[in-house]
Formats: structure tokens, C-alpha cells, sequence
């Protein structure tokens, strides 16, 4: 069974950078067909998609974040992370990590970590 | 970007009712649309993908449909424990949520 655990700090200030690691426990981060992606929902609000790193360690971004947003990936330590500079209270939210993995047409986030919330405040 | 625009944004109905929600794409994705079911506090849960097929262990009161740019995700006989927020999702391109439906019980 494929385990995901987001962690990192809860607090950050802002124009500082948000760091986040997803950790995945039951499976190799690097077999498979499997992209890697982090997902935030702010409080009462939707879903956002910000990137993903695929096995190879190519990297897809959200247009909107783009700019900001680095993702990586660790095989040593079966961890992938999440880097977002610059940030402001908008990017306060719960931060997920979630597997992308191929169905039969496409993809779909078929496991996710439980969620992290980052709070952007002086 | 493509859009998704899911309908209605909440809906109350009774146990046992037939529910039904709606999500139109900006474009043709095909049959390139999931279904996730998000509990409070919660993660959300895949239901459905590629736009009609049931997720191992999912009951079958769940079912979705449609192709192109119109979809529908459909509860047969709502339960208590259907009490969520139901996203759908694209990835005909880069990955994009529809807003949400609240599933409340009259």
C-alpha cells in the first residue's frame, strides 16, 4: 500500500520561500509510470493543481505559478519536494502531495499525503 | 488552460435521492475526466476515472458519464456517508479541478 506524508514548516513569512517534502512509504518514487504532484486547497476553497515531477524527473507547472514554483525529486530518499518562492497570504493553504498514475485513457490522483497547512503571515 | 465548470456549488437532498452533478469542459478532453469525493479535513478520495469507470472499491451507487465537454457524476441512492465536497478533474492537458459541489442531506 503506497503512503504519501507531506511535511515542512507550518509558519512562513512573507516573500520568504514555502519548502515542502512528500515522503512515499510502500513503493519506489522512481518504478513505474507515475507522475508526482502537489495540489493545495486554501481554506473553504477549491482544489489548485501547482506541478508534478515524472520518474524520469521531468517537471510540468501550473501557468499561474510557474514562475515561483521549483519541484525536485530525492530517489535516495524516496521524497519529493516542493519549493515556492515569494510567497504571499494567498498562498496560505493546505498543501498536498498526491501519485498521478496511468489509467487506461490517461491519469488520475489515485494516492495523496493527508495534507499540510502553511500559513503565510508575519 | 482548459476550464472546468462543475454545477451546481452545493445541493442538499434526502437519503435515497438520485443526485446528480454536472461538470462542462472549455474544450474536448475526450474521455480524460476523473471524479474525487473530499470528506472534511480530509483528503480528497478517486471515485471515477476516465470519465466512467468505478475505482476498485468505490460501491456502485457511484457511476459517471459523458464524453467531449460534458460530463455527469451521478449518486443512485444518497447515503449519509455520501456527505462531501465532489471535485472533477482534467487531464487532457495540465491537470485542472472543477470548483467543487457540496453534497449536504436535506
Amino acid at each position: 500500500q503506497v503512503q504519501l506524508q507531506e511535511s515542512g514548516p507550518g509558519l512562513v513569512k512573507p516573500s520568504q520561500t514555502l519548502s515542502l517534502t512528500c515522503t512515499v512509504s510502500g513503493g519506489s518514487i522512481s518504478s513505474g509510470s507515475y507522475y508526482w504532484s502537489w495540489i493545495r486547497q486554501p481554506a473553504g476553497k477549491g482544489l489548485e493543481w501547482i506541478g508534478r515531477i515524472y520518474t524520469s524527473g521531468s517537471t510540468n507547472y501550473n501557468p499561474s505559478l510557474k514562475s515561483r514554483v521549483t519541484i525536485s525529486v530525492d530517489t535516495s530518499k524516496n521524497q519529493f519536494s516542493l519549493k515556492l518562492s515569494s510567497v504571499t497570504a494567498a498562498d496560505t493553504a493546505v498543501y498536498y502531495c498526491a501519485r498521478e498514475a496511468e489509467s487506461i485513457g490517461g491519469y488520475s490522483f489515485d494516492y495523496w499525503g493527508q495534507g499540510t497547512l502553511v500559513t503565510v503571515s508575519s | 488552460d482548459i476550464q472546468m465548470t462543475q454545477s451546481p456549488s452545493s445541493l442538499s437532498a434526502s437519503v435515497g435521492d438520485r443526485v446528480t452533478i454536472t461538470c462542462q469542459a472549455s474544450q474536448d478532453i475526450s474521455n480524460y475526466l476523473n471524479w474525487y469525493q473530499q470528506k472534511p479535513g480530509k483528503a480528497p478520495k478517486l471515485l471515477i476515472y476516465d470519465a466512467s469507470n468505478l475505482e476498485t472499491g468505490v460501491p456502485s451507487r457511484f457511476s459517471g458519464s459523458g464524453s467531449g465537454t460534458d460530463f455527469t457524476f451521478t449518486i443512485s441512492s444518497l447515503q449519509p456517508e455520501d456527505i462531501a465536497t465532489y471535485y472533477c478533474q482534467q487531464y487532457d492537458n495540465l491537470p485542472t479541478f472543477g470548483g467543487g459541489t457540496k453534497v449536504e442531506i436535506k
